[in-house]
């Protein structure tokens, strides 16, 4: 099956930094969705990006579809948007759409 | 609109007892999925649907079953709870296009 990898799995930041999250997958996908979830568990939708780039305030994804990955970009970082940062992906022939979820990235936001 | 819900929120169980957890959506979405998210991990799927009165499995199901007797209501049945469904559940939906999926804040079931 499809293998999706993120990078880093961990990452401290000083408030105010930026950070470029990365996630890789080994096929090709018709979803693929980036996701926070909080320190209180909830997961929160951040992008639905199966290509091209978006942009929402402090963050923005690109997702390149040829090559196999999805970038997700964080700047000016706040204490808010620590938590685990999910890539999650689907492709056409899989079991009735659902998502292969990567291993996260820990992200720490440090005041 | 609420969106996803799910109830309950919490819950502790000895082994051996059963409970339903429910997922509810109210955006008229036709696919709905059931996933668990243990330690350090991603979630992994135990059980979907892609319509009224349909189920099918997913990647761990044993131990589970489900039932979608309404489109927008999506059970998950634990019939004798093992210690190793100590977890936490979350359900999501999907609209016809199988595109974005909307997840519900999640239940946290421990077992005993």
């Amino acid at each position: 099956g499809i293998q999706v990898e993120q990078s880093p799995p961990d990452l401290i930041l000083q408030e105010g930094a930026n950070s470029t999250l990365r996630c890789n997958f080994s096929d090709s996908v018709n979803n693929l969705q980036w996701f926070h979830q909080n320190p209180w568990g909830q997961l929160i939708n951040l992008f639905y990006i199966p290509s091209g780039t978006k942009q929402n305030g402090r963050l923005s994804a690109t997702t390149v579809a040829t090559e196999r990955y999805s970038l997700l970009y964080i700047s000016s970082s706040q204490t808010t948007d620590s938590g685990v940062y999910f890539c999650a992906v689907g492709t056409s022939y899989n079991q009735g759409g659902k998502l292969i979820f990567g291993q996260g990235t820990e992200l720490s936001v440090k005041p | 609109n609420a969106g996803v819900t799910q109830t309950p929120k919490f819950r502790v169980l000895k082994t051996g007892q059963s409970m339903t957890l429910l997922c509810a959506q109210d955006m008229n979405h036709e696919y709905m999925y059931w996933y668990r998210q243990d330690p350090g991990m991603g979630l992994r799927l135990i059980h979907y649907s892609v319509g009224e009165g349909t189920t099918a499995k997913g990647e761990v199901p044993d131990g589970y079953n489900v039932s979608r007797l309404k489109k927008q209501n999506f059970l998950l049945g634990l019939e004798s709870a093992a210690p190793s469904q100590t977890s936490v559940y979350f359900c999501a939906s999907a609209g016809l296009n199988r595109d974005e999926q909307y997840f519900g804040p999640g239940t946290r079931l421990t077992v005993t």
